[in-house]
C-alpha cells in the first residue's frame, strides 16, 4: 500500500497563477483533509470531506476550493495564488477523526 | 472557538523521561490526540484519549483529565530519534465531529 500520496512535492507559482494539488489514498478511508502548516502555527484545516461527493470548510478556507469526486482522491485548488499562500500543504485521510494518516506534503512558494 | 496551549520547546537528556503538557478550551469536547512530526516529515499519529486516565503504548503514554481540560504526553527512556515536534489536537463537535484542531506544537530536543 502506498498510503497517502501527494502531487506535486514542490511548486513555485507567481502571484495570480492557479494550480491544483492532488491527494490520493489507497486505504479506502471515508474522511479526507487538507491542512496548511506555517512556521510556529501548527496545522490549520483548510477543507475536509466526510465521504465521496462531500466537502466542508475548515478553519482557513478562503482562497481555496476542493473536490472529492472519487473516494480515493481529494483535490485542492488555488484559483489565484497569493504570497500569503506560501506554505507546506498536507493531505490526510482516516476512518476515525482522531487518527489521521498524512501524506508527505507539498511545499508551495508563491512569488 | 477552540484554543490549545502547549510549551514551544522542551529539552531532555537521552534515557530520561519528559512530559509535554497540553491545555485546551473548547465546547463539546470528544477527545485529545497526539501526533509526532520529525523535521521535514509528515505528522504521524501517536495516541488518543477520550476518557480520563492514562493510555500506554510502549515508551509513550498519554493522559487526559476532562475536568481540568488538560492532557499530557509522557515519553520514557528517551532516544535521540524522539527529537521531533509533538502536537496535541482536540476532537470536538463544533460544526461536525469529523475534524481535529491542532495546537502549535512542542519541539523536543533530546541531548546526550
Amino acid at each position: 500500500n502506498a498510503g497517502v500520496t501527494q502531487t506535486p512535492k514542490f511548486r513555485v507559482l507567481k502571484t495570480g497563477q492557479s494550480m491544483t494539488l492532488l491527494c490520493a489514498q489507497d486505504m479506502n478511508h471515508e474522511y479526507m483533509y487538507w491542512y496548511r502548516q506555517d512556521p510556529g502555527m501548527g496545522l490549520r484545516l483548510i477543507h475536509y470531506s466526510v465521504g465521496e461527493g462531500t466537502t466542508a470548510k475548515g478553519e482557513v478556507p478562503d482562497g481555496y476550493n476542493v473536490s472529492r469526486l472519487k473516494k480515493q482522491n481529494f483535490l485542492l485548488g488555488l484559483e489565484s495564488a497569493a504570497p500569503s499562500q506560501t506554505s507546506v500543504y498536507f493531505c490526510a485521510s482516516g476512518d476515525r477523526e482522531y487518527e489521521q494518516y498524512f501524506g508527505p506534503g507539498t511545499r508551495l512558494t508563491v512569488t | 472557538g477552540q484554543s490549545l496551549e502547549q510549551p514551544s520547546e522542551v529539552t531532555a537528556v537521552e534515557g530520561a523521561i519528559v512530559q509535554i503538557n497540553c491545555t485546551y478550551q473548547t465546547s463539546g469536547f470528544y477527545g485529545l490526540s497526539w501526533y509526532q512530526q520529525h523535521d521535514g516529515g509528515a505528522p504521524t499519529f501517536l495516541s488518543y484519549n477520550a476518557l480520563d486516565g492514562l493510555e500506554e503504548t510502549g515508551r509513550f503514554s498519554s493522559f487526559l483529565s476532562r475536568s481540568d481540560s488538560y492532557g499530557y504526553l509522557l515519553l520514557q527512556e528517551l532516544q535521540m530519534k524522539d527529537s521531533a515536534s509533538y502536537f496535541c489536537a482536540v476532537r470536538d463537535n463544533t460544526g461536525t465531529a469529523s475534524k481535529l484542531t491542532f495546537g502549535t506544537g512542542t519541539r523536543l530536543q533530546v541531548t546526550l
